[in-house]
């Protein structure tokens, strides 16, 4: 059966300070993957998402990128945390219509 | 651009009784739409997948319609439970680029 994981489940971070999250998924091939990130009370923005290794593409230009180094991981970064980064950042996957997603991510910029 | 328009308000309904929740899409044609369960600080989870070609789809205690004239869905969760509460975000789809666009959802609370 499929999993995906994410790591850390919550992170405090000063401003200006790096990011770095990942996400990996286990028991699927050639997945598409996703970042999501979730203001409190707020919907799913999609931030970034990915159809196969090196590609990505960006839907909210802001100071995060994303990189898919291997066929099941993908890592959100910041070379700059700022306030407005704060929130809850999701990873998905699918290979269909239907997306997975990881656990989550808490982040905290103060 | 695409639109999704699901109720903010929280919806409040007694245990036993059906809820009801609507998820309404402007400006595109979706092939389908989807419907997720999402708790608090966790992850969506993937509920039911309504093709345009269906009318109506049920899993157990959940039923889903699909109107493309009135493009509307409406999510029914028979003989409800306390542990029915939750977020329901609805997703039409195929968005732009083929991703997937979801609506903000819709809180429901169950009491006993």
């Amino acid at each position: 059966s499929q999993t995906i994981h994410q790591w850390p489940a919550t992170l405090v971070q000063p401003v200006g300070s790096p990011l770095s999250l990942e996400c990996t998924v286990e028991g699927t091939s050639n997945p598409n993957l996703y970042w999501y990130r979730q203001a409190a009370g707020r919907g799913l923005q999609l931030l970034f998402y990915s159809v196969g290794i090196g590609q990505i593409s960006s839907e909210v230009p802001q100071n995060l990128s994303a990189s898919r180094p291997q066929d099941r991981q993908f890592i959100l970064s910041s070379k700059k945390l700022l306030l407005s980064d704060s929130g809850f950042y999701l990873c998905a996957w699918s290979t269909t219509h239907e997306q997975y997603f990881g656990p989550g991510t808490r982040l905290t910029v103060t | 651009s695409q639109k999704i328009e699901q109720n903010s308000e929280a919806l409040n309904i007694q245990e036993g009784k059906t809820a009801t929740l609507t998820c309404n899409y402007t400006n595109y044609s979706p092939a389908y739409l989807q419907w997720y369960r999402q708790d608090p600080g966790r992850g969506p989870v993937f509920l039911l997948l309504i093709r345009e070609n269906e009318k109506e789809k049920r899993k157990e205690r959940l039923k889903v319609t699909f109107d493309t004239t009135l493009k509307q869905s409406l999510f029914h969760i028979t003989a409800s439970q306390p542990a029915d509460s939750a977020t329901y975000l609805c997703a039409p789809g195929p968005g732009p680029g083929f991703k997937t666009i979801f609506g903000a959802g819709t809180r429901l609370f169950v009491k006993a």
